[in-house]
Parts: structure tokens; sequence; C-alpha cells
């Protein structure tokens, strides 16, 4: 089992509808959780991260996590053609204090909105 | 402008060769780090700093090297032992070890023949 699965897609929406994207980590004792976006031949940009269980809002982008079930997920609302992007999920793994720094990213998932 | 910038951004280099990527950052992080991304794939961590003078394995070290001699500058030396080097090469930095908010620099496509 990879340490951070995500969907590989590519997902594709309307424009003006929500993208959901999903990412689950095997690590039960991971603490912070982050989304990056990627632009083809492009470096990854942060967007949102999320710390504790539940919901957190950015503008167009929500959050969430559950850290009972492993699993985190970012909701894109009123998604635009510019949000196509590969979205990567980085996870920090703790080990006993020896991850201190290190994330361990999914593959990422590609989004394609279509106008 | 703050940011990290790395250099160059195509580099082109014969089998055999050893090759140093660059990478500086004005945004006085403590922490710097180093990833490869191969096509389809997520960030594999090659080594990384926490401090000046100090760093750290990450999980793909074997044929790179790296020096941390001032805290702006993360070189990054592919060696002639690193058997696959084609590959994105991205530097990435933080404001402290404990933070997990890293940042990317542009990157550096790096193609080995």
């Amino acid at each position: 089992q990879k340490e951070v699965e995500q969907n590989s897609g590519p997902l594709s929406v309307p424009e003006g509808a929500i993208a959901s994207l999903n990412c689950t980590y095997s690590d039960r004792g991971s603490q912070s959780f982050f989304w990056y976006r990627q632009y083809s031949g492009k470096s990854p940009e942060l967007i949102m991260f999320i710390y504790s269980n539940g919901d957190k809002e950015d503008g167009r982008f929500t959050a969430q996590l559950n850290k009972a079930s492993q699993y985190v997920s970012l909701l894109i609302r009123d998604s635009q053609p510019s949000d196509s992007a590969t979205y990567l999920c980085a996870v920090n793994p703790y080990a006993g204090g020896t991850s201190y720094g290190k994330l361990t990213f999914g593959q990422g998932t590609i989004l394609t909105v279509h106008p | 402008d703050g940011g990290i910038t790395q250099s160059p951004k195509y580099l082109f280099r014969k089998e055999g060769q050893n090759v140093t990527l660059s990478c500086e950052q004005n945004l006085n992080h403590d922490a710097m780090y180093w990833y490869r991304q191969d096509p389809g794939q997520g960030l594999r961590l090659i080594y990384y700093s926490q401090i000046v003078n100090d760093f750290q394995k990450g999980d793909i070290a074997e044929g790179y090297s790296v020096s941390r001699e001032k805290k702006e500058s993360f070189p990054l030396t592919v060696t002639s032992a690193q058997k696959n080097p084609t590959a994105f090469y991205l530097c990435a930095s933080s404001i402290s070890a404990n933070s997990y908010e890293q940042y990317f620099g542009p990157g550096t496509r790096l193609t080995v023949t």
C-alpha cells in the first residue's frame, strides 16, 4: 500500500461545477496535510493546508480532513478552466520524530475543467 | 522580490558526467529540500537540510550529494553513480524544520543522454 494515494484521474468537470479531489494516507499518526497545484511544466504551488479534523475554507477552495478515516479532500467550487492542473496531496508522516520536516506526496490527480 | 531561484531551467549532460544544480533562497528560511519528479509521479525526497552545515538523506539519496555552507544556498550534485538522472528537480524551503509548509522554486529539468 502506498503511503499517500490519490486517484490519478483525469477528473473532468464542467466550468462552474464543484471538483472533488481525494487523498488517503496510511500513517495514522500523520499530523499535517497539504494540497499543491501544479500546472504542466511548472513547479508545485501550495494552495491549502489543514491540521485539524473538519473543514477549512479559503475562497473557492475547501480542504476537508477526517483523521479517523485517514482521508483528506479538496473541493473547488465554481471551477474555472484556469483550475485545470495536477493537484498533489502531501502528508507529514509521523515516525517517532524522525520525519521532522519531511513530506510524502501522492502521485497527483489531473483535473480538467472544460468550458 | 523574495523567493527561491533555481538555475538553469534546462540542463543537458552526457552520461558519466557529474552536474550541479543551483538553489538559492532569500526568504531567510532555515530548512531546504531537494525532490525529483518523474513523469506522472509525485515528488520524491532526495536530501533535506534543517539548518546550515547539516543535511540528511531522503528516500532516494543514492547517486546524489549536497552541501549547505550558507543559509541561502543548497546545491545538489547529480553524480555519475545515479542510474536514472533524467528528471525534473525541485528545490523547496520552509521557515524551519518544524514548519511543514514548503514552498518550491521553479525547478530544473535535467536530461542525460
